[in-house]
């Protein structure tokens, strides 16, 4: 079957711009994770969806980051007014059942985005 | 001080040899994921422990909880193996703590 998609795939912005990227997940999964790679930098957690609902925001760097799922399924991560440090790898991730630490995670190939 | 510490951050090696990349952590973990970065950039979940060693192919992974340190050894390598490898935990939560990871070379 089908993996995780995201798109789109490359995003080339101006700053002070707003973006949205998208996730489609793996049918059937119900948690989602969207992560930031940074040039240079680990990956770092941005958010985790259960289904429709967020438990776990912490990771989202400021208020001009937020994310939504609907329909337990596709997810939306907007960035408003982006600014040259957001350049980065958007990465998606889901899983089968609730928990990173108890089933592996499906990664999607991600969004690079740069703002310019 | 990271709590995920990856070593080498380098690593080249001839076609055949055995590799092994370390990872360290400071927190209490509920389990630990070596994953798997190409190129293109496209990750790959190589392995999900919380205790003992896991082998797939001619990947093996080790964890040992009380010194909170974790392998991953790649026998025979080839240059197909060339990637980053990644170390990450969950210490219960969502929320999983990366390493910077391993940039791997293998040569013919």
């Amino acid at each position: 079957g089908a993996g995780v998609s995201q798109s789109p795939s490359n995003k080339v912005t101006e700053k002070g711009k707003d973006v949205e990227l998208r996730c489609d997940p793996i049918s059937g999964h119900t948690a989602l994770y969207w992560y930031r790679q940074s040039l240079g930098q680990g990956l770092e957690f941005l958010i985790y969806f259960q289904g429709n609902s967020a438990p776990d925001k912490s990771g989202l760097p400021s208020d001009r980051f937020s994310a939504e799922r609907t329909g337990g399924s596709v997810s939306t991560l907007t960035i408003q007014r982006t600014q040259q440090e957001d350049s980065a790898v958007y990465l998606c991730a889901s899983s089968p059942r609730r928990g990173s630490y108890n089933s592996p995670l499906h990664f999607g190939n991600g969004t690079r985005l740069t703002v310019t | 001080k990271n709590e995920v510490e990856q070593s080498p951050q380098n690593l080249t090696a001839q076609e055949g040899e055995f590799i092994t990349i370390n990872c360290s952590y400071s927190v209490g973990i509920s389990a630990l994921h070596w994953l798997q970065q190409h190129p293109g950039g496209g990750i790959v979940s190589l392995f999900m422990l919380s205790s003992g060693k896991k082998k797939h192919g001619r990947l093996i992974a080790t964890i040992n909880i009380q010194e909170k340190h974790s392998s991953l050894h790649i026998t025979a390598s080839h240059p197909r193996d060339s990637a980053v490898y990644i170390c990450a935990v969950s210490g219960g939560s969502e929320k999983l703590v990366f390493g910077k990871g391993t940039k791997l070379t293998v040569n013919p």
